[in-house]
C-alpha cells in the first residue's frame, strides 16, 4: 500500500518567520511529486510539479526540493505572511497506470 | 481559473437514496477524477476517466459508480447512499496522467 506522509500536521508561525514542511513518499516506481496550496473554502491549486532527483522549484517566497532516492520533498516558505495561511498538500505519482497518492496535508497558520 | 463546475455544491440526502454529482469542464482535458476528502485523510481517489466511456477504479471505489458520455462531463453516482459517504467530493481534471490537476470547488454531501 502506497502511503504519503506529511509533517507536521499543523504549524503556527509569526508573520515574517521562515518555515518548512516535509513530504515523505515511497521511491519505487516514482514518477512525479506535486505540491498544492489549499485555502479554506477554496479548491486546491497546484504550486509545483517535480520529477527529477535534485529538482528545485521556486515561486516567489515559496520553494521546494526533491530527493527521489530517499523519497522526500521539502517545501519552504520564506518570510511567512498571513495570506500564506492554508493547507499544503503533497502528492506522489507512480508509473504503471494512474496512481497519484495524496498526503493528509500540513495546515499552516500565520499570525500577524 | 480552469473551467470546472461541480453541481450541486451542497446536498443533504437520506440513507438509501441514489445521488448523482456532476462535474463539467470547459478545458477539453482528457483525464477527469473524483476524490473524496475526509478529516485526517488526504484526497482519496474514487474513480477516474481517461476518455469518453473509459473509466477505472481508484482506492475507495466501493459504493460508487461513474459515467462519462461526453468529454466535458463526468458523473459520480452513489447508488444507495450511506452515512459513511458523508464527505466533501472534489472533481479534478488534467491534460495528461499523473501531471498537475485542476480542481473544482467541491460538493459537500451529507447523508442522514
Amino acid at each position: 500500500i502506497l502511503n504519503v506522509e506529511q509533517s507536521p500536521q499543523s504549524l503556527h508561525v509569526q508573520e515574517g518567520d521562515s518555515t518548512n514542511f516535509t513530504c515523505s513518499f515511497p521511491s519505487s516506481n516514482f514518477y512525479a511529486l506535486h505540491w498544492y496550496r489549499w485555502e479554506t473554502a477554496k479548491s486546491p491549486e497546484a504550486l509545483f510539479v517535480m520529477t527529477l532527483n535534485g529538482d528545485e522549484k521556486k515561486k516567489g517566497r515559496i520553494s521546494a526540493t526533491l530527493n527521489t532516492k530517499e523519497g522526500y520533498s521539502y517545501l519552504y516558505i520564506k518570510g511567512s505572511q498571513p495570506e500564506d495561511s492554508a493547507t499544503y498538500l503533497c502528492a506522489s505519482s507512480y508509473t504503471g497506470g494512474f496512481k497519484t497518492i495524496f498526503g493528509a496535508g500540513t495546515r499552516l497558520f500565520v499570525k500577524a | 481559473d480552469a473551467g470546472i463546475t461541480q453541481s450541486p455544491r451542497h446536498k443533504v440526502t437520506e440513507t438509501g437514496t441514489p445521488v448523482t454529482l456532476r462535474c463539467h469542464q470547459t478545458e477539453n482535458h482528457r483525464y477527469m477524477y473524483w476524490y473524496r476528502q475526509d478529516p485526517g485523510h488526504g484526497l482519496r481517489l474514487i474513480h477516474y476517466s481517461y476518455g469518453v466511456k473509459d473509466t477505472d477504479k481508484g482506492e475507495v471505489s466501493d459504493g460508487y459508480s461513474v459515467s462519462r458520455s461526453k468529454t466535458e462531463d463526468f458523473l459520480l453516482t452513489l447508488e444507495s447512499a450511506t452515512s459513511s459517504q458523508t464527505s466533501v467530493y472534489f472533481c479534478a481534471i488534467s491534460d495528461f496522467m499523473n501531471t498537475e490537476a485542476f480542481f473544482g470547488q467541491g460538493t459537500r454531501l451529507t447523508v442522514v
